[in-house]
């Protein structure tokens, strides 16, 4: 099983939709969690952390399900410049030090 | 409040080359992950390193490719004898003290092999 897995899509969604993405972690004693943005050819940016009571900023809601050992993000009234890549990322300690894991990302395509 | 330096931003070898990927972390991050992606790739996990220290490098190849983080100046990333299949773009992140902080990312090299 992988350390962490997404589906990598692509999602293809109307503008204004909802659209929610699940990523989940097989390692127990993970500490921190995190959502990223990647757009074709740039640099993943960070989008938001996410928080066990879950957090929201915007359109953009992030909820960690511990039990499950699962994340997601919901995207509410999707935009065309949503469009891009949208990368899991766990935090946590493994053989001694801080790991840190990255999904492979999930594509979600916003049309008009 | 510069963040994470990476360059050149663009570099072309031919094979048989060596390619020098230079990344400076953000100011007071100590942190340093070094990640290659293919095109129409998901980001691969090279190395992590902290100061003089390599902690992680797992995802390194075995061959050809080293990792280093000196006490003063950037990280480098060495690529010798370079190949057409070590074309990609090569991101450098850094993160503070507690890594259980976010990651930030610099703007990458895209390695270009002839």
């Amino acid at each position: 099983r992988k350390e962490v897995e997404q589906d990598p899509g692509p999602f293809n969604v109307p503008e204004g939709a909802t659209v929610a993405f699940n990523c989940t972690y097989s390692n127990s004693a993970s500490q921190s969690f995190f959502w990223y943005r990647q757009d074709c050819r740039k640099e993943p940016k960070l989008l938001m952390s996410v928080y066990s009571s879950g957090n929201e900023d915007g359109r953009f809601t992030a909820q960690l399900n511990r039990a499950s050992q699962y994340i997601s993000l919901l995207i509410r009234d999707s935009k065309l410049s949503d469009s891009a890549t949208y990368l899991c990322v766990v935090n946590g300690k493994s053989g001694g030090y801080q790991k840190v894991t990255f999904g492979i990302g999930t594509k979600l395509q916003v049309i008009p | 409040n510069a963040g994470v330096m990476q360059n050149p931003r663009h570099l072309v070898r031919r094979r048989g080359q060596e390619a020098r990927l230079r990344c400076s972390p953000m100011k007071g991050h100590s942190h340093v992950y070094w990640y290659r992606q293919l095109p129409e790739e998901g980001l691969k996990f090279m190395v992590y390193l902290q100061k003089e220290n390599i902690i992680d490098e797992s995802g390194m190849p075995k061959e050809r490719f080293s990792a280093e983080f000196p006490k003063e100046g950037p990280s480098i990333l060495r690529i010798q004898q370079v190949v057409r299949g070590d074309s990609a773009a090569y991101f450098c992140a850094s993160s503070p003290v507690s890594s259980n902080q976010p990651q930030h990312f610099g703007d990458g090299t895209r390695l270009s092999i002839l």
